[in-house]
């Protein structure tokens, strides 16, 4: 499968400062989803952007995705313990809704 | 949203036995899927099941190694047939959303010695 490529691919930042996480993809998508997943549970939907959207926001969350380059960010602003996970990318890239997920950023938040 | 159940949450497994996983959604979803999550590792689908019709294989995934039943629009199960120690993994089950986001279940983790 395409998976998207993430960078960093871990993170470690004191509480209150922001954190920022790229993905990268290959192919031209519908849409493009931020996804969390706290120690190897299920994963929890953060936000969608779709392919003609260029940013966008929910709560301390801002995501912008760059078509031209098949790049999305994601900021996480003043950071806080519980923002502790792995952050995964995925891009919904066919009718069939199905989703390609990116290898994933480890993030920790220092207190 | 959906409120999706898995059972079971984790298990320890032999070598050549057999697991099924189930998937219980509180709601009626056109829609299932299933990934796996290797040690350490992303996601990758498994299969997609939609009620009514077989399950939709991806790449390196074949149905005797993991089938999978749909009987109604709340519920699938996932067997993971004849297992090695390389199936240790997380198995989760997803349903799509109304705004082509999934919904994911708490995932099984299985262990296979």
């Amino acid at each position: 499968s395409q998976q998207g490529e993430e960078d960093p691919q871990a993170l470690s930042i004191q509480e209150g400062e922001n954190a920022t996480m790229n993905c990268s993809y290959k192919t031209s998508i519908n849409n493009l989803q931020w996804y969390r997943q706290n120690s190897g549970r299920g994963l929890v939907h953060l936000i969608l952007i779709r392919s003609n959207e260029r940013e966008k926001h929910s709560g301390r969350l801002r995501v912008t995705l760059d078509t031209s380059k098949k790049s999305s960010s994601l900021l996480i602003t003043a950071s806080r313990a519980a923002d502790t996970a792995s952050y995964f990318c995925a891009t919904d890239n066919s009718g069939a809704q199905k989703l390609v997920f990116g290898q994933g950023t480890r993030l920790t938040i220092n207190p | 949203s959906a409120v999706i159940s898995q059972k079971p949450s984790r298990d320890i497994c032999q070598r050549g036995t057999s697991l099924t996983i189930q998937c219980q959604v509180d709601s009626q979803v056109t829609m299932m899927f299933w990934y796996r999550q290797q040690p350490g590792q992303s996601l990758t689908l498994i299969a997609t099941a939609n009620q009514g019709s077989e399950a939709t294989y991806e790449s390196g995934f074949v149905i005797d190694k993991f089938p999978i039943s749909r009987p109604n629009l709340t519920f699938s199960t996932l067997t993971v047939s004849n297992m090695s120690p390389e199936d240790s993994s997380i198995y989760l089950c997803s349903v799509d959303g109304t705004g082509r986001e999934q919904y994911f279940g708490p995932g099984t983790r299985l262990t296979v010695t």
